[in-house]
């Protein structure tokens, strides 16, 4: 089973609905992230938690909320979705502490489309 | 000019050559560097990371960092078809949470 799911792994949605994108992740990391991606913009963070008590906003968090549910779960909704929301979106996780510099381990990705 | 800088390529290698795929940043606080492979539609991969200037080898992969010139490089030995997809380069600034990826080169082998 892979380490890090997302739901859905497709997702249409018409403008001004509430959407939800969700996160699992069985790699017993405390830190999670959200990013979008999209042609010739990159990556770009939207949101990270380093707890369930601990969430933070990135780069362009305008727009989405997001729910950490568990240590095992971040949710990433979308309160009144627009067209320029459309994009590939991943969830990541990542070891607090260690050796390892922090490696981002991704999700599948979800392609969200809003109409 | 952006924090990190790809060369959108596309690159073309010939099957069985060494790819060598360019990194440079701006941030003179950035710490640790990472190398992801991303396949078409498909999620990024981490393949390595290096934080120490000098070399990093694993398998047929070797990181090169330069900090005083502010460059990060990839080298794949003996291409293979399967290495065709696009490689993201980033960075993240010590005390900073946040990674900064490049918009990646794509990667072409040519059997």
């Amino acid at each position: 089973d892979a380490d890090v799911t997302q739901t859905p792994r497709n997702r249409i949605t018409k403008t001004g609905k509430r959407i939800m994108l969700e996160c699992s992740q069985t790699k017993g990391h405390d830190r999670m992230y959200w990013y979008r991606q999209d042609p010739g913009l990159g990556l770009r963070l939207i949101y990270y938690s380093f707890d369930v008590k601990d969430i933070n906003k990135g780069e362009i968090s305008d727009g989405y909320s997001v729910s950490r549910q568990a240590q095992a779960k971040f949710s990433l909704s979308l309160e009144s979705a627009i067209p320029n929301q459309t994009a590939l979106y991943f969830c990541a996780t990542s070891e607090g502490t260690g050796v390892v510099p922090y490696e981002q381990y991704f999700g599948p990705g979800t392609r969200l489309t809003v109409t | 000019q952006k924090e990190v800088e790809q060369n959108s390529g596309p690159l073309s290698v010939p099957e069985g050559a060494i790819a060598s795929l360019n990194c440079t940043y701006s941030d003179r606080g950035s710490q640790s560097f990472f190398w992801y492979r991303q396949y078409s539609g498909k999620s990024p991969e981490l393949i390595m990371s290096i934080y120490s200037n000098g070399d990093k080898e694993d398998g047929r992969f070797t990181a090169q960092l330069n900090k005083a010139s502010q460059y990060v490089s990839l080298l794949i030995r003996d291409s293979q078809p399967s290495d065709s997809a696009t490689y993201l380069c980033a960075t993240r600034t010590s005390g900073n949470e946040k990674l900064t990826f490049g918009t990646g080169t794509r990667l072409t082998i040519i059997p």
